[in-house]
């Protein structure tokens, strides 16, 4: 079952602007990691971010990470019409091995 | 960068069928692979793990007969949905486990469409 939850479910945004997504989890987990999804295509991996980090950064992402609220954010710069993508969290849940994705989602950046 | 080949990408079969999905690790050994499927508009939901050399293990509610997995070596794992419907018409994505560096790579994804 999924136990993430994305929010918001959709963004629409103007080029130039930054776009913020949430990601809230249930259990403790290993790790979490972002992907990208371009329509009807396989995903992309953005960032991980392991359980003791807090914040980490790659190129115009920045991903936090707060454990004890569960949950993550991904914030992309200066955005892009090439970053319109739905954008899912992943996590691993401490003792698994497996990830389990979150309901994702859908932006859409506009020139 | 590791990658994951699917195969194949699209397959239309007709109902009642069977059609197998190949997952391949090409330059790395997997132990584990995920079997997900993706409705449209939705996210991607687990559907088994896949673990070399034993059966696999399958998430609440996915009948195992009828999403079989083998996972028969290092580097491949098939997903067979057998006598397929159209209700089974969805992307099934794979993912592999490197068993050195334990990152995750994902599949192009396959697209089923039952008619």
């Amino acid at each position: 079952s999924q136990q993430g939850e994305e929010d918001p479910q959709a963004l629409s945004i103007q080029e130039g602007e930054n776009a913020t997504m949430n990601c809230s989890y249930k259990t403790s987990i290993n790790n979490l990691q972002w992907y990208r999804q371009n329509s009807g295509r396989g995903l992309v991996h953005l960032i991980l971010i392991r359980s003791n980090e807090r914040e980490k950064h790659s190129g115009r992402l920045r991903v936090t990470l707060d454990t004890s609220k569960k949950s993550s954010s991904l914030l992309i710069t200066a955005s892009r019409a090439a970053d319109t993508a739905s954008y899912f969290c992943a996590t691993e849940a401490s003792g698994t091995y497996k990830y389990i994705f979150g309901t994702g989602t859908r932006l859409k950046v506009l020139a | 960068g590791a990658v994951v080949s699917q195969h194949p990408s699209r397959v239309i079969c007709k109902s009642g069928t069977s059609v197998k999905i190949e997952c391949r690790s090409l330059d790395f050994q997997a132990t584990t692979m995920f079997w997900y499927r993706q409705f449209p508009k939705q996210s991607l939901m687990l559907m088994a793990t896949s673990n070399e050399g034993s059966k696999a293990t399958y998430e609440q509610g996915v009948e195992k007969d009828k999403f079989l997995i083998n996972h028969a070596s290092l580097t491949l794992s098939t997903l067979t949905v057998t006598s397929a419907h159209p209700e089974d018409s969805s992307f099934y994505i794979c993912s592999a486990r490197d068993r050195v560096i334990g990152e995750l790579f994902f599949g192009e994804g396959s697209r089923l469409t039952v008619l």
